[in-house]
């Protein structure tokens, strides 16, 4: 089936836009999150949503960043007047949570660029 | 806080050439390990796991032993192929299902 996919797969914007970037998780997963990654750097973990449960937010870096999810579907991440600094490539993850290790599958990521 | 450590790159090898990519982690708990690998153009993939002491690992010729002891988790290949290139990224699971990774590691394997 379809694995977890992402939109748009770059973004080029200005200092102190507003920019939204979407996640599609596989289909039945229940748990999504989202990560960060800039250049050289491993990925920081952002948010974490699972089920109807309220979504874990410590690594969201300022309260510039938000996200959102509807059910056990599309997620967005908006980031608000944005700064150079978080030029990055975010990444959203999808897993089934049950008993045990929930393997996490990556979407191809969104490549941010602030100017 | 819980961390992860792997060696810097890039790494580069002839083929055939014996691989380590070291890891080591700092954690609480006992958490589980990850190999994740990213090909060029591709999304990050699990290449293997281990959830508990002493575990192996292993994948595509791929293995990684998790050892307590050294609090490490190094990955490991016999024999290297072109197609091998990649980012290697070690990352632990410990709580709420966070990953938390390390800086990632570049193989370039030459034929």
């Amino acid at each position: 089936g379809a694995g977890v996919s992402q939109s748009p797969s770059n973004k080029v914007t200005e200092k102190g836009k507003d920019v939204e970037l979407r996640c599609d998780p596989i289909s039945g997963h229940t748990a999504l999150y989202w990560y960060r990654q800039r250049l050289g750097q491993g990925l920081e973990f952002l948010i974490y949503f699972q089920g109807n449960s309220a979504p874990d937010k410590s690594g969201l870096p300022s309260d510039r960043f938000s996200a959102e999810r509807t059910g056990e579907s599309v997620s967005t991440l908006t980031i608000q007047r944005t700064q150079q600094e978080d030029s990055a490539v975010y990444l959203c993850a999808s897993s089934l949570v049950r008993g045990g290790l929930n393997e996490q599958f990556f979407g191809p990521g969104t490549r941010l660029t602030v100017l | 806080g819980d961390s992860v450590t792997q060696m810097e790159g890039p790494v580069t090898l002839s083929e055939e050439a014996f691989l380590t990519i070291n890891c080591t982690y700092t954690a609480t708990g006992y958490p589980s390990l990850f190999w994740y690998v990213q090909y060029p153009g591709e999304g990050l993939q699990l290449l293997l796991k281990a959830t508990k002491a002493d575990d192996k690992g292993s994948n595509k010729g791929f293995e990684a032993t998790y050892r307590k002891e050294t609090t490490s988790f190094h990955l490991e290949k016999g024999s290297v192929q072109v197609s091998d290139s990649a980012v290697y990224f070690c990352a632990l699971m410990e709580y709420g299902n966070k990953l938390v990774f390390g800086a990632g590691t570049i193989l370039r394997v030459k034929s």
